[in-house]
């Protein structure tokens, strides 16, 4: 069964950096597209960025561009979002999901991150 | 890139049928797939609808998905509604570079 388990959530002031992690099992990891979607309290679902599957190329939405940055460790089925510069707009539940810009298809259960003074 | 466009809202009775539309702002509705995710209150999304109208092992012929490309929009559909359907339901698709999901639909089932 497909598992992912985000971590790394917390509270950070405005301009400071925080690093989220999803752990998956289940699959073979080092196959899959990945991607990271959040959702602002009381939103909807806003896509931030993905990954191929090798880890060449990376995308990402325009409100995170230059801010944000995307990666994996295929050796330890693990994903990475790293975030700076953080902005109280980036509050939000980080969804990890298996799958890229095209189709995500299981998602991990988030982590929270809250970016206030 | 483009806009995806739901409702912000719809509500029908158990058992009925419900259909729940996704319009896209600009380019081609059926150039790029779309999929639909169902996020119950509290919980995680999952993926009901994938490549337009193809269903995940799991979720119940019930749900179904088409694409109108007179209307350039997207539609999920679920028949014999259930209280456990009540749920936000989201659709997906992409360009060559991000992500776009719509704005969410609530689905209220009384």
């Amino acid at each position: 069964e497909v598992h992912l388990v985000e971590s790394g959530g917390g509270l950070v002031q405005p301009g400071g950096s925080l690093r989220l992690s999803c752990a998956a099992s289940g699959f073979t990891f080092s196959s899959y597209a990945m991607s990271w979607v959040r959702q602002a309290p009381g939103k909807g679902l806003e896509w931030v960025s993905s990954i191929t599957s090798s880890g060449v190329n990376t995308y990402y939405a325009d409100s995170v561009k230059g801010r944000f940055t995307i990666s994996r460790d295929n050796s330890k089925n693990t994903l990475y979002l790293q975030m700076n510069s953080l902005r109280a707009e980036d509050t939000a539940v980080y969804f990890c999901a298996n799958g890229g810009i095209v189709v995500l298809d299981v998602w991990g259960q988030g982590t929270t991150v809250t970016v206030s003074s | 890139n483009f806009i995806l466009t739901q409702p912000h809202s719809v509500s029908e009775s158990p058992g009925k049928t419900v259909t729940i539309s996704c319009t896209r702002s600009s380019g081609n509705i059926a150039s790029n797939y779309v999929q639909w995710y169902q996020q119950r209150p509290g919980s995680a999304p999952t993926t009901v609808i994938y490549e337009d109208n193809q269903r995940p092992s799991g979720v119940p012929d019930r749900f179904s998905g088409s694409i109108d490309s007179s209307s350039n929009s997207a539609s999920l559909t679920i028949s014999g509604l259930k209280t456990e359907d009540e749920a936000d339901y989201y659709c997906q698709s992409y360009d060559s570079n991000s992500g776009v999901f719509g704005g969410g639909t609530k689905l209220t089932v009384l």
